[in-house]
């Protein structure tokens, strides 16, 4: 079945660069795009930016100075870097699949605190 | 951007009342092929959204019955036919016309 898992640091400090992992099953990158979207601490949510199963990206715009997604295809994993963290970026960081340009499947998430 | 604004629900609502959440949109979601891409998710307490309407008014796989969205091309509504304890949470429309892919800000229902 398809399934998402995010992982990486809970905790990051100020100026530095985040990296997480998503690691997929059930369902190919080079059949799939997938996408990050992000959620603060009793907010909503934000889309961060997309893989296609092309290999091509897409940001958004609010970010994309300091951001980076790319994918391992051999370990079925999809990687984003974000760099110069601030404290406005400690979210919950969830990986999902796109289908029909919907988020038809989501992994669990993972908190990332922004902190000294 | 696209600006998706919901609607508040007068919670909390009796359990097995139907309610309609409402989600409109600053352009017109409606593309050349037809299809409108607004989608509708439910994020229960705790957990990760779940898709459970795409191209406006078709079910994902799984998603009750009970659920259906409809609209026009800037004016949407998800309805809950005989809302359950389950359906507790926050329902988020999103819109997938073109990047970036931009969420409302949510709609929380209570039950009674």
């Amino acid at each position: 079945q398809v399934q998402l898992k995010e992982s990486g640091p809970g905790l990051v400090q100020p100026s530095q660069t985040l990296s997480l992992t998503c690691t997929v099953s059930g369902f190919s990158l080079t059949s799939y795009t997938v996408s990050w979207v992000r959620q603060p601490p009793g907010k909503g949510l934000e889309w961060i930016g997309a893989i296609w199963s092309g290999g091509s990206t897409d940001y958004n715009s609010a970010l994309k100075s300091r951001l980076s997604i790319s994918r391992d295809t051999s370990k079925s994993q999809v990687l984003l870097k974000m760099n110069s963290l601030q404290t406005e970026d400690t979210a919950i960081y969830f990986c999902t699949r796109v289908r029909r340009m919907s988020f038809d499947y989501w992994g669990q998430g993972v908190m990332v605190t922004v902190s000294s | 951007d696209i600006v998706m604004t919901q609607g508040a629900l007068p919670n909390p609502v009796p359990s097995g009342e139907s309610v309609s959440i409402t989600c409109r949109s600053s352009k017109s979601l409606l593309y050349s092929d037809g299809k409108t891409y607004l989608n509708w998710y439910l994020q229960r307490p705790g957990q990760s959204p779940q898709l459970l309407i795409y191209w406006m008014s078709t079910r994902a796989s799984g998603v009750s019955d009970r659920f259906s969205g409809s609209g026009s091309g800037t004016d949407f509504t998800l309805k809950i036919s005989g809302v359950e304890a389950e359906d507790v949470g926050v329902y988020y429309c999103q819109q997938g016309l073109e990047f970036p892919f931009t969420f409302g800000s949510g709609t929380k229902l209570e039950i009674k």
